[in-house]
């Protein structure tokens, strides 16, 4: 089966702490995809990254960084001297290789960052 | 470029109404895909559609609901009767695929409310 666990369920930073929010994975395929999306108050989600089951390298875009790490089945995001516009709920996202529909999201980590 | 737009935002009715969610993904797009988000249970896939056909509704939770694509630009998501427990947010989502999977792009949710 497949699954995301989130074991963050809410965190609470201070601006300008770096912050990781874990994501855990479950699959036994080998081709599958990861997503980050994020939620911010107002309700929409907001896609961060994708990363393919044959793409290890870690990947750095601004304030924002993903360490995948296949040998713990594990896709972290590291916020850098956050924001208070951080501020969010962010989910982790599994999909299967070949099937477009099949994307298994985590229960979510509720961030809030604070002034 | 207009993202995927989604009607009513907000819905507020009473149970044993009918209640009809509207939808139209991102141009170009063929890959068009329904959500439910509950407290309780998450971000949850109800059906998706491939080319206007539906794919996979395993997702649906009953025989009250019922999703159409008559044309590459409009879907609905129908609940006839509603009842209390369809109280969640519902996300429309659309994706193009460049490759064997790729990203999914939410529309900001419709808030339904069964009292």
């Amino acid at each position: 089966a497949q699954k995301v666990t989130q074991a963050q369920t809410e965190i609470s930073v201070v601006e300008k702490e770096d912050v990781t929010l874990d994501c855990v994975y479950e699959t036994r395929d080998t081709t599958y995809y990861l997503f980050w999306y994020k939620q911010p108050p107002s309700g929409e989600l907001v896609f961060l990254i994708r990363r393919n089951s044959f793409d290890e390298q870690n990947e750095i875009s601004g304030r924002y960084s993903w360490n995948f790490q296949k040998s713990t089945s594990s896709f972290n995001f590291t916020i850098t001297a956050s924001q208070v516009v951080d501020s969010a709920v962010y989910f982790c996202a599994l999909s299967l290789g070949g099937s477009q529909g099949n994307l298994i999201f985590g229960k979510g980590t509720k961030l809030s960052v604070k002034p | 470029d207009a993202g995927v737009i989604q009607s009513p935002r907000h819905e507020v009715t009473e149970m044993g109404q009918e209640v009809t969610l509207r939808c139209k993904p991102i141009s170009g797009h063929d890959y068009l895909f329904w959500y439910r988000q509950t407290m309780m249970r998450g971000l949850e896939l109800l059906i998706y559609f491939n080319n206007n056909v539906p794919i996979d509704d395993s997702g649906m939770p009953e025989d009250r609901f019922s999703a159409k694509m008559p044309n590459a630009s409009f879907s609905t998501l129908k609940i006839q009767p509603s009842e209390p427990r369809d109280s969640a947010v519902y996300f429309c989502a659309s994706s193009f695929p460049r490759g064997v999977f790729n990203e999914q792009f939410f529309g900001p949710g419709t808030r339904l409310t069964v009292l």
